[in-house]
């Protein structure tokens, strides 16, 4: 196991709702990366964060935001819920930004 | 024209056989490649990195065509736990994984 957990595995929302979704890293690892895995496609870069600062961002709108803590877990955010958001969000830690990247094993969010 | 493409299959072959996907990749500077495997419903799991010229464990190879731009994986020998999704990932300038849509394969007995 990587042990990388996330939590909740399932979710359901409306639109227009708020959701966070949680990570712990394994200790030691002080980059945690999100990726969104909508059904049938390739996980899609969210954003990373390296010691509590986001360190890059994948093409998402603003109403995704992340937060890293220095217990190595971490919070992803999505306000105003869209449809198109349901899918698998995964995150992913590693030891530094440019080491492999492990994966917990994902919450999968849908939005009716 | 997508960063990262594969074949999604599926690849139905039977138990035994040799089974082998490519992966193109769209960016020249990109140094480091991964191959994750993941199970249905499940996170990827890393299955074997390729940073220079390929790598080798146990029945699986992975190979970097740069010339070409592609990586390659074979799986030998093919067993019925081989099936899944595997998914080639670019490690590219920047610090995220970009992934292509996913090679399914389905190993018959």
């Amino acid at each position: 196991e990587t042990g990388v957990t996330q939590s909740p595995t399932h979710l359901i929302k409306t639109r227009g709702q708020q959701v966070t979704l949680r990570c712990s890293s394994q200790s030691g690892h002080n980059t945690v990366s999100w990726y969104q895995q909508a059904l049938g496609q390739g996980p899609q870069f969210i954003f990373q964060y390296y010691r509590e600062e986001e360190n890059g961002r994948g093409n998402f709108p603003p109403r995704f935001s992340g937060l890293q803590f220095p217990n190595y877990s971490s919070e992803l955010n999505v306000n105003a819920l869209e449809l198109d958001d349901s899918a698998l969000y995964l995150c992913a830690s590693s030891v530094d930004i440019r080491e492999t990247q492990y994966f917990g094993p994902g919450t999968r969010l849908l939005v009716l | 024209r997508k960063e990262v493409e594969q074949d999604p299959g599926p690849f139905n072959v039977p138990e035994g056989a040799t089974v082998a996907f490519n992966c193109t990749y769209s960016n020249s500077a990109s140094q480091s490649f991964f191959w994750y495997r993941q199970d249905c419903r499940k996170e990827p799991k890393l299955l074997m990195s390729v940073y220079s010229s390929g790598n080798e464990d146990g029945r699986f190879t992975a190979q970097l065509n740069r010339a070409s731009q592609y990586i390659s994986l074979l799986i030998r020998d093919s067993k019925l736990s081989d099936s899944a999704t595997y998914l080639c990932a670019d490690f590219n300038a920047g610090n995220m994984l970009t992934f292509g849509g996913g090679t399914r394969l389905m190993v018959k007995p």
